[in-house]
């Protein structure tokens, strides 16, 4: 069975601080893709970042920046210099092989709500 | 392109009451899902589809039907509303080729059951 865990329900920071949100996965299969989703305020959910369990890179993009690591099965993700427009739920998400049955269903964290405040 | 496209955005229902969530996608996508999001759980998946014809449950199907006639459209039924259905409802599609590709998700029906 797969699993997500977001530890922290809910983090505040005064902009322009660092913040990481953290994500911890369970999974059997060695082929898997873990994902991160924002949901801002106005409710849709928006694709932010997709990294398979072949490539243990770390990958950046402007101020948001991703750190995989298979030993602690983590995918952390870091905001830096938070803006307030960086509020919202983020999502950690998991989807396992589509050999395994496990590719057809992506399965979520229970989100970190994220406040950054002037 | 319109994406995912889910109506009605918001829905009241007393318990007992039938209704049918539409989700339709013109993205050519094979793949399409149903999750539902609740207070402090995430999204948990309701029901999936690989392509006409095809469905299969996810997490917590109970309660819930879905067919899937086109590749466009992935309709879900309520049969008997119930309170604990009070949920906001995604659907979402991706390409079926990968589990890497990333799903594209519909805006959100607000569902409230009384």
């Amino acid at each position: 069975a797969q699993k997500v865990t977001q530890a922290q329900t809910e983090i505040s920071v005064v902009e322009k601080e660092d913040v990481t949100l953290d994500c911890v996965y369970e999974t059997r299969d060695t082929t898997y893709y873990l994902f991160w989703y924002k949901q801002p305020p106005s409710g849709e959910l928006v694709f932010l970042i997709r990294r398979n369990s072949f490539d243990e890179q770390n990958e950046i993009s402007g101020r948001y920046s991703w750190n995989f690591q298979k030993s602690t099965s983590s995918f952390n993700f870091t905001i830096t210099a938070s803006q307030v427009v960086d509020s919202a739920v983020y999502f950690c998400a998991l989807s396992g092989d589509i050999l395994t049955g496990g590719g057809n269903k992506l399965t979520f964290g229970t989100g970190t709500q994220l406040k950054v405040e002037l | 392109n319109a994406g995912v496209t889910q109506t009605p955005k918001f829905q009241v229902l007393k318990t007992g009451q039938s209704m049918t969530l539409q989700c339709a996608q013109d993205m050519n996508h094979e793949y399409m899902s149903w999750y539902r999001q609740d207070p402090g759980m995430g999204l948990r998946l309701i029901h999936y589809s690989v392509g006409a014809g095809i469905t299969d449950q996810g997490e917590v199907p109970n309660g819930y039907n879905v067919s899937r006639s086109t590749t466009e459209d992935f309709p879900l039924r309520l049969l008997s509303a119930a309170p604990s259905q009070t949920s906001v409802y995604f659907c979402a599609s991706r390409n079926l080729g990968q589990a890497s590709y990333e799903q594209y998700f519909g805006p959100g029906t607000r569902l409230t059951v009384t």
